[in-house]
């Protein structure tokens, strides 16, 4: 059964700082997506990263994925308020394409403050 | 281009009923998949399908039935509702097994069971 792990579960930080989200999961995938959530919203897609050593980046959001670790960040730099959210990762391990569908973990409440 | 349109957007059950959530994707996306989303749970899948005709279990499916006679819709049927079916039902549809496309999610259905 496939597991995954984010850490933390809940971040408060200020404005202007960086911190890193992680993403652990527990087997062999090449395919893990991350998905932003803010308050009763639905999920908006970040990033697709889909080999080993696969980098994104997108503002001051950078993903990037180990497979050999099976382990992926999600990093902030000079985070401002509007990142506040909640981050998902997913992983798919299936055939591809998401067909068997994803297995998120739990996700991370960012808050950055003033 | 509407995307993923779910319906309704809020609902209230007593136990014991039953009800259908509609989901219809317009982007002709092979997969579909539904989820429910409960307070530090992540999302969980329920079921997915692969195309019209075929669906499978996911992680959660006890409780809930589909279908998918078309490409464009995946119902969820609730055969009679439990208060610990109360939850955000999102669904979700993508591409083939090409990979690299994220999974594209609805607004989702926010359903109490009293």
């Amino acid at each position: 059964e496939l597991k995954v792990e984010q850490n933390p579960l809940f971040l408060s930080m200020q404005e202007g700082k960086n911190y890193t989200i992680y993403c652990n999961y527990s087997t062999t995938s090449d395919r893990l997506y991350w998905y932003r959530q803010d308050p009763g919203k639905s999920l908006e897609s970040l990033f697709v990263l889909l080999s080993n050593g696969a980098v994104k980046q997108e503002g001051r959001l950078m993903a990037s994925l180990d497979t050999k670790a099976r382990l992926s960040t999600l990093h902030i730099t000079a985070a401002v308020h509007d990142l506040s959210a909640t981050y998902f990762c997913a992983v798919d391990g299936g055939t591809g394409g998401g067909a068997d569908g994803l297995t998120f973990g739990k996700g991370t409440h960012l808050i950055i403050q003033p | 281009n509407a995307g993923v349109t779910q319906t309704p957007k809020f609902q209230v059950l007593k136990t014991g009923q039953s009800m259908t959530l509609q989901c219809a994707q317009d982007m002709n996306h092979e997969y579909m998949s539904w989820y429910r989303q409960d307070p530090g749970m992540g999302l969980r899948l329920i079921h997915y399908s692969v195309g019209a005709g075929i669906t499978d279990q996911g992680e959660v499916p006890n409780g809930y039935n589909v279908s998918r006679s078309t490409t464009e819709d995946f119902p969820l049927r609730l055969l009679s509702a439990a208060p610990s079916q109360t939850s955000v039902y999102f669904c979700a549809s993508s591409y083939g097994p090409e990979g690299g496309q994220p999974q594209h999610f609805g607004d989702g259905t926010r359903l109490s069971i009293l």
